[in-house]
């Protein structure tokens, strides 16, 4: 079993459309989450950072993290075209000094005009 | 703008040739790492430094693979003998010298995109 599970997609829909984004992690241990928005050919970009478990708020974007069913959530309010990109999602380490992050596959979203 | 910068941008060689990247990171940070990544996968961890330390290494960073940050500011990722397996977006991010869950937020440059012939 992956550390982090993402289902690639691709996801397609309208302009306005609320984005429900999805990753299920498979250690409880874990705390720290991330999600990143990376467009064709370059590099990640850091979206949201969560914490432990509860809801994060940032413009258009919510992060959500269920820590009794592992699951993490990016939601996606009023989605545009410029939306469309592959969105990653990312656990931090669960311990001592390590630094690494460990992603998932990645979710392709377009949001059509 | 003062992001994390890589060069070069591309790069296609031939196989058994060797090849070495470079990442500016955002100045003042002071850990720095390597990601690689597929097409269709995220970012796989090779490698992080704390200034001008190596503290961790991933297996998947073979003898062919070495890195080097020598004065704690740029760092280089040298590959020998390159095999089309190499093929790949080799990332570089780094974060900031902060306490804290926030210290674990990395920032990503725009990649080296390797080709391997």
């Amino acid at each position: 079993q992956k550390e982090v599970e993402q289902d690639p997609g691709p996801l397609s829909v309208p302009e306005g459309a609320i984005v429900s984004l999805n990753c299920t992690y498979s250690n409880s241990a874990f705390q720290y989450f991330m999600w990143y928005r990376q467009y064709s050919r370059k590099g990640p970009e850091l979206l949201m950072y969560t914490y432990s478990s509860g809801n994060k708020e940032d413009g258009r974007f919510t992060a959500q993290v269920d820590k009794s069913s592992k699951y993490i959530s990016l939601f996606i309010r009023d989605s545009q075209p410029s939306d469309s990109a592959t969105y990653l999602c990312a656990r931090g380490p669960s311990s001592g000094s390590a630094r690494q992050l460990t992603f998932g596959s990645g979710t392709q979203l377009t949001v059509l005009p | 703008d003062t992001g994390v910068s890589q060069d070069p941008r591309h790069k296609i060689t031939k196989r058994g040739q060797n090849v070495t990247f470079r990442c500016d990171p955002i100045s003042e940070h002071n850990r720095l790492y390597w990601y690689r990544q597929t097409l269709g996968q995220g970012p796989e961890f090779l490698t992080y430094f704390q200034n001008e330390a190596q503290l961790e290494k991933s297996r998947l960073l073979s003898d062919r693979f070495s890195a080097e940050r020598p004065k704690g500011s740029f760092s280089t990722l040298e590959i020998q003998r390159t095999e089309q397996g190499d093929s790949a977006m080799y990332l570089c991010a780094s974060s900031p010298r902060r306490g804290g869950p926030r210290s674990y937020e990395q920032y990503f440059g725009p990649g080296t995109r390797l080709t391997v012939t």
